[in-house]
């Protein structure tokens, strides 16, 4: 199992362009999130899914989409991207059921210029 | 009040010693609690968790939680340089998929 995958790994984007995030997990895995993680504001938490199909905003949604087409992917766009936006984000996967364990990816460290 | 406050640290101590992280938090609901472990430039990965309440151990790392204080504490015993990492608590209530996370603390063990 590869567990959690997330594409690019290193992103500089200019403030108005629009990206999408990859992630992507095998392990069947119903829950799926997005998290950014500034210094000193911890794991925030952007967007997540319960299911294909269903998706929710977390604590910071704004500025950022997602959708669930498949189990397996869990994109995160930015639609128009701004300085505030550099930061490192974190896409996690669980059961949703049982242990609380959530499996994070390797990360993908964004800088908008 | 924040929901949930956590030192940023960074905490030093020298290999051996025992380590006492700690995270408060103001969400009676709470019911799972959780340490995350996050090595540098690396994604958090879970250590241990507590549903409700009461102590937990698992080899070096014991984790506590005082609901009546809305207190939780994570100790290391013997610190090994390799336990130099962010210690993230995390918390979340049963039935819901919002986990909510302390600002981590940065442990250094020194050799």
């Amino acid at each position: 199992n590869a567990g959690v995958t997330q594409t690019p790994k290193f992103q500089v984007l200019k403030t108005g362009q629009s990206m999408t995030l990859q992630c992507a997990q095998d392990m069947n895995h119903e829950y799926m999130s997005w998290y950014r993680q500034d210094p000193g504001m911890g794991l925030r938490l952007i967007h997540y899914s319960v299911g294909a199909g269903i998706t929710d905003q977390g604590e910071v949604p704004n500025g950022y989409n997602v959708s669930r087409s498949t189990t397996e992917d869990f994109p995160l766009r930015l639609l128009s991207a701004a300085p505030s936006q550099t930061s490192v984000y974190f896409c996690a996967s669980s059961t949703g059921r049982g242990v609380p364990e959530q499996f994070f990816g390797p990360g993908t460290r964004l800088t908008v210029l | 009040q924040k929901e949930v406050e956590q030192d940023p640290g960074p905490l030093s101590v020298p290999e051996g010693a025992i380590v006492s992280l700690n995270c408060t938090y103001s969400n009676s609901a709470f019911q799972y609690f959780m340490w995350y472990r996050q090595y540098s430039r690396k994604g958090p990965e879970l250590l241990m968790y507590t549903y409700s309440s009461g102590n937990k151990e698992d080899g070096r790392f014991t984790a506590q939680v005082d609901k009546s204080s809305k207190y939780i504490s994570l100790f290391i015993r013997d610190s090994q340089p390799s336990d130099s990492a962010t210690y993230l608590c995390a918390f979340a209530t049963s039935g819901t998929y919002k986990y909510i996370f302390g600002t981590g603390t940065r442990l250094k063990v020194l050799a």
